[in-house]
């Protein structure tokens, strides 16, 4: 059974603040790895996408894949209460058809 | 550019009916995938398709069935509706590219399916 694991939260920080959300996933031999943000009673945005090992950056979004020890994470870096949503990490594994696997996120909540 | 659409946007049915979902992918993306998402979880994988064909199922009973159609559309059928059918349904497009896949889906606004 792949799995996808996140604390689900909520996870509070003061505006201003680096928010760090954490995923591990059960297979080794995943491939891809998706951050989406869902604001509640919408559909998941897609924000951050990685494959290789190390550190991606966009605006105030970086994501750090570390394959060895099977976790990825979201910082965000500067968070704005607008921030505030349930981040969803989602893993493709090998010999999936792109068939994304999801944990069942991890609630933000950014305080003024 | 427009983007993943989903109709319809809400839907009641009663217990034992058959619903009918559909979805437009993001222009240029040939393969749609769909998901179930109940209250509270992460969504789950229903199947994907490709060049007309279901590519991939996930764990989901034969009541679920679905169609691609030449203009890349797609359509999700749910027979014999149960309570535990009630969830958001949601319609992502991806562009299947060289490799198989792997490429970032994007996600429709969703139909949100409520069973009496």
């Amino acid at each position: 059974q792949k799995e996808v694991e996140q604390n689900s939260g909520p996870l509070s920080v003061p505006e201003g603040a680096i928010a760090s959300l954490n995923c591990t996933y059960s297979d080794r031999g995943s491939q891809s790895f998706f951050w989406y943000r869902q604001y509640s009673g919408k559909s998941p945005e897609l924000i951050m996408f990685i494959y290789s090992n190390g550190d991606k950056e966009d605006g105030r979004f970086t994501a750090q894949l570390n394959k060895a020890s099977q976790y990825v994470s979201l910082l965000i870096r500067d968070s704005q209460p607008s921030d505030s949503a349930t981040y969803l990490c989602a893993v493709t594994f090998s010999g999936g058809y792109n068939k994304l696997i999801f944990g069942a996120g991890t609630r933000l909540a950014v305080h003024p | 550019d427009a983007g993943v659409t989903q109709s319809p946007t809400h839907l009641i049915k009663t217990r034992g009916q058959q619903v009918t979902l559909r979805c437009s992918p993001k222009s240029g993306h040939d393969t749609v995938s769909w998901y179930q998402q109940a209250l509270g979880q992460g969504p789950q994988f229903i199947f994907q398709y490709y060049e007309e064909e279901e590519r991939q199922r996930g764990n989901f009973p034969d009541r679920f069935s679905g169609h691609q159609f030449p203009n890349y559309s797609s359509e999700l059928n749910v027979n014999a509706l149960l309570l535990g059918d009630s969830a958001l349904y949601l319609c992502a497009s991806s562009l299947m590219g060289q490799g198989g896949g792997n490429q970032p889906q994007h996600f429709g606004d969703g139909t949100r399916l409520s069973i009496l």
